[in-house]
């Protein structure tokens, strides 16, 4: 059974750019949901996908947006990249998001100069 | 709004110590409450899961328990080793949400 894997591992952009994370979810999984951690910080929830459908958002702007694919995996994509956007993205899949576990992949380290 | 807050911030132990990590919430409605594992860098490893109907978990030298009435959650870790060093979130489920609500965690160091 292979686990949650995102891509890349880590990322330099700059201010303005824009950037797209991509993570496939574990087998059998059709729920992700996508978290930003800033240093020090517990992460915080972005949105959740499920069935390809945004169901559950978080206090973020519209230029983070994303995507579920057929086959459950996904994409986030941040526009207009501001300093603050620096962060570990992480995404979690699940089997159906209500309640039970999530499984964590090893995120993405963006740097935003 | 839920806030989870953890206290301490940061812990520092010699190895083979019991210790208690503490997680508290806000909201009181909340569906279930896990226990992550994160290690410097890394993504998050999920510990034990707890359902709101339930008083505790345990997974090997793990024990996790819930008082919902409270807004409380402890995790006791036995016989501590340097392999645990890293830092514990917690994160709750609300009922009716879609989303995990974090704490900042709690940064663990066992000293051999």
């Amino acid at each position: 059974e292979t686990g949650v894997t995102q891509s890349p591992t880590h990322l330099i952009k700059t201010r303005g750019q824009q950037v797209t994370l991509r993570c496939s979810s574990q087998s059998g999984h059709n729920t992700v949901s996508w978290y930003q951690q800033a240093l020090g910080q517990g992460p915080q929830f972005i949105f959740q996908y499920y069935r390809e459908e945004e169901n559950g958002r978080g206090n973020f702007p519209p230029r983070f947006s994303g995507l579920q694919f057929p086959n459950y995996s996904s994409e986030l994509n941040v526009n207009a990249l501001e300093l603050d956007d620096s962060a570990l993205y992480l995404c979690a899949s699940s089997e159906s998001g209500r309640g039970e576990t999530q499984y964590f992949g090893p995120g993405t380290r963006l740097l935003v100069l | 709004k839920q806030e989870v807050t953890q206290i301490p911030a940061a812990l520092s132990v010699p190895e083979g110590e019991n210790l208690v990590l503490n997680c508290s919430f806000t909201d009181s409605a909340i569906y279930n409450l896990q226990w992550f594992r994160q290690d410097p860098g890394k993504g998050l490893t999920s510990l034990l899961l707890i359902q709101s109907s339930q008083r505790e978990q345990t997974s090997g030298r793990l024990n996790a328990s819930l008082d919902k009435s409270s807004g409380r959650s402890t995790l006791y870790i036995a016989a501590s080793q340097p392999g645990d060093s890293a830092t514990y979130l917690c994160a709750v489920k609300r009922a009716g949400s879609y989303q995990l609500t974090f704490g900042k965690g709690t940064k663990l160091s066992v000293i051999p």
